[in-house]
């Protein structure tokens, strides 16, 4: 079964612009969250999705956005960069199958996308 | 105050020796405690987690919980160099809605 792949896999922008970030999940799964990694803050949940709708979010302002495709696949924006947006963006895909109490609904990450701003 | 704390590092132990990672949390309703392993380059990658308090052996992890004192533990035995990695603490209700992890330490076995 093929992992979760996101492209591009580096990114260079300049303050201001806006950019866009695609996950493909793995077949099957219909959750797809996004995450924030930076060495000062360590890895920070900004949204989840599911069945293209947007189950959870973070606390990102809203220049972060991101949307779900029927095929699941999810893609995340984010509008007038700022230098502290220099981050690497982490896709993650889940079945989002609860199960009962101690099971565990065991997210599989992608390599993820390094965003630089300058 | 953050909802999870992880001393960042680096933690650098010579091959063979026990690795005692450690975690902190403030919020009581966390129910699922997982660690992940975060190699160069690379996503998390989930290692083992426990529900609820306890602890849980998996060849050479050990995974432990103390929900009284909101701190988890994840010891390795007989570390080894492939081992080095970012090892992240996460943490999640009953019903998964977040995952809230930690920063990660950094763990460089010495051959």
């Amino acid at each position: 079964k093929a992992g979760v792949t996101q492209t591009p896999r580096y990114l260079i922008k300049t303050r201001g612009q806006q950019v866009t970030l695609s996950c493909s999940p793995i077949s099957g799964h219909r959750s797809v969250s996004w995450y924030q990694q930076t060495p000062g803050q360590g890895l920070q949940f900004l949204f989840e999705y599911f069945s293209e709708t947007q189950r959870n979010k973070g606390n990102f302002p809203g220049r972060f956005s991101g949307r779900q495709f029927s095929n699941s696949r999810s893609e995340m924006n984010v509008s007038t960069l700022e230098l502290g947006d220099s981050a690497l963006y982490l896709c993650a895909s889940s079945s989002r199958d609860r199960g009962t109490s101690g099971s565990i609904d065991e997210q599989y990450f992608g390599p993820g996308t390094r965003l630089t701003v300058t | 105050q953050k909802e999870v704390e992880q001393d960042p590092g680096p933690l650098s132990v010579p091959e063979g020796a026990i690795v005692s990672l450690n975690c902190t949390y403030s919020n009581s309703a966390f129910q699922y405690f997982m660690w992940y392993r975060q190699y160069s380059r690379k996503g998390p990658e989930l290692l083992m987690y426990t529900y609820s308090s306890g602890n849980k052996e998996d060849g050479r992890f050990t995974a432990q919980v103390d929900k009284s004192s909101k701190y988890i533990s994840l010891f390795i035995r007989d570390s080894q160099p492939s081992d080095s990695a970012t090892y992240l603490c996460a943490m999640s209700g009953r019903n998964f809605n977040k995952f809230y992890f930690g920063s990660g330490t950094k763990l460089n076995v010495k051959p």
